[in-house]
């Protein structure tokens, strides 16, 4: 399977507690984005990497959330000291390069993070 | 301001009618994208069709047409012939920027198709 995908898909965790997922784009893909979605609503951008660098991060987003993606393949996404307000579905995009195409994104499956 | 705006919570249709879906937007970047995805109940986010901002015509794929009007800042989908499987999330998207670094979504439209 070549397509994008993200783990752990399901994290069960108490408030407080760090958590992290990663997810792995499709490979030749140099853009990435990382998306939060609630219950009922679109996906809320999070941060944009192109290759390893990390050119969109949105003003929504808390001190505690930190995305990496170091070698410009996999990328992680920590959340600190989880709140309640953090459960949601994480969602990560990939797409090809900037400019010679329409960027469409290829999504993964998501991982579902619930802070008790 | 809201980048994409979808005004329509949720829908009905009958099955094998058309159905229309809204979306307005909002950019100053003269070269943008616009994208339907839908999402099913079991989640995954699947692609359904592109508009580019210079694109003369509207883009078709299938059952799926996208009437863009470029003044109104417009990209509503159209789904012909409705089937059942059609019942779903439907978010507008929009990329802009130089690097595509700017992909946002709308807060979407369910779709329910009675037969």
């Amino acid at each position: 399977d070549t397509g994008v995908s993200q783990n752990p898909r399901h994290k069960i965790t108490k408030r407080g507690q760090n958590v992290t997922f990663r997810c792995d784009p499709i490979s030749e893909h140099n853009r990435l984005y990382w998306y939060r979605q609630t219950l009922g609503q679109g996906p809320e951008f999070l941060t944009y990497f192109q290759n390893e660098a990390q050119l969109e991060k949105s003003r929504l987003l808390s001190d505690r959330f930190s995305a990496e993606r170091p070698k410009g393949s996999f990328s992680t996404l920590e959340i600190q000291r989880t709140e309640q307000g953090d459960s949601a579905m994480y969602l990560c995009a990939s797409g090809g390069l900037a400019g010679i195409n329409t960027g469409e994104l290829f999504f993964g499956e998501g991982s579902r993070l619930t802070v008790l | 301001a809201q980048k994409i705006t979808q005004t329509q919570p949720g829908m009905f249709v009958q099955e094998k009618e058309a159905v229309t879906l809204d979306c307005t937007y909002d950019t100053s970047d003269p070269s943008y994208g616009l994208f339907w995805y839908k999402q099913p109940s079991s989640g995954e986010m699947i692609f359904l069709i592109y508009q580019g901002s210079y694109d003369q015509q509207n883009a078709t794929e299938g059952r799926y047409s996208l009437n863009f009007q470029k003044a109104r800042k417009s990209a509503n989908l159209v789904i012909s012939a409705s089937q059942l499987g059609d019942s779903a999330m439907y978010f507008c998207a929009m990329r802009e920027g130089y690097n595509f670094n700017k992909f946002y979504f709308g807060s979407g439209t369910k779709l329910n198709v009675k037969p």
